[in-house]
């Protein structure tokens, strides 16, 4: 059975503070890797993607260690509007992606 | 814009009821998906079609069955719904499969409650 591990939290921090979250999967074949978004009584929808060389955008950053099959995300200068559930997400098909529990993230001011 | 539409946002069904859940995609995605999710359980995939007329089993698909005689239109039906299959039930598509494939989309879902 193909899984994707994460801490739920919650993970308080105040405003500003650097906060990373990281999940491990089981599936060593998975190609695809992703983070998503999901506020409260929403839709999920996605952050970003996670490549091997690890990427960016703005203050949030991605990394995937193979090796050690894990996934991390780095939250920098944390805002108020960053609090939200965020699903680690692999791909275990050829178009099916099998979603972690989420980690919840409070940002307080 | 692209879009994910579930016809209904909120449901209340008796035991036994048969149930349809509605989904309409704008974006001629060749995947569509159906998952619930549930508190301490997180989002888990019930069925997933990757053309018209064809589906396939997710994690979960028992006491549910899907119809795609659509591209646009992927529709989730519980035969006769039970209490546990009191949930939130999220429509999702996606373009493509492997590396190639793109983003998922989801629908706002459908909150289905069986007494």
């Amino acid at each position: 059975r193909k899984e994707v591990e994460q801490d739920p939290g919650p993970f308080n921090v105040p405003e500003g503070a650097t906060v990373a979250f990281n999940c491990t999967y089981s599936n060593s074949a998975s190609q695809s890797f992703f983070w998503y978004r999901q506020d409260c009584r929403k839709e999920p929808k996605l952050l970003m993607s996670v490549y091997s060389s690890g990427n960016e955008d703005g203050r949030f950053t991605a990394q995937l260690n193979r090796a050690s099959q894990y996934i991390s995300l780095l939250i920098r200068d944390s805002k108020l509007s960053d609090s939200a559930t965020y699903l680690c997400v692999q791909g275990s098909g050829y178009s099916t992606l099998t979603f972690g529990k989420g980690t919840m993230l409070l940002v307080s001011p | 814009d692209v879009k994910v539409t579930q016809s209904s946002r909120y449901l209340v069904k008796r035991t036994g009821e048969k149930v349809f859940l509605e989904c309409v995609q704008d974006m001629d995605h060749e995947n569509m998906f159906w998952y619930r999710q549930d508190p301490g359980l997180g989002l888990r995939l019930i069925y997933f079609s990757y053309d018209v007329k064809m589906k396939e089993k997710g994690d979960i698909p028992e006491g549910y069955s899907v119809s795609r005689e659509k591209k646009e239109r992927f529709s989730l039906i519980l035969e006769s719904a039970s209490t546990n299959q009191t949930s939130m039930y999220l429509c999702a598509s996606r373009q493509g499969g492997g590396e190639e494939a793109g983003e998922l989309f989801f629908g706002e879902g459908s909150r289905l409650t069986v007494l």
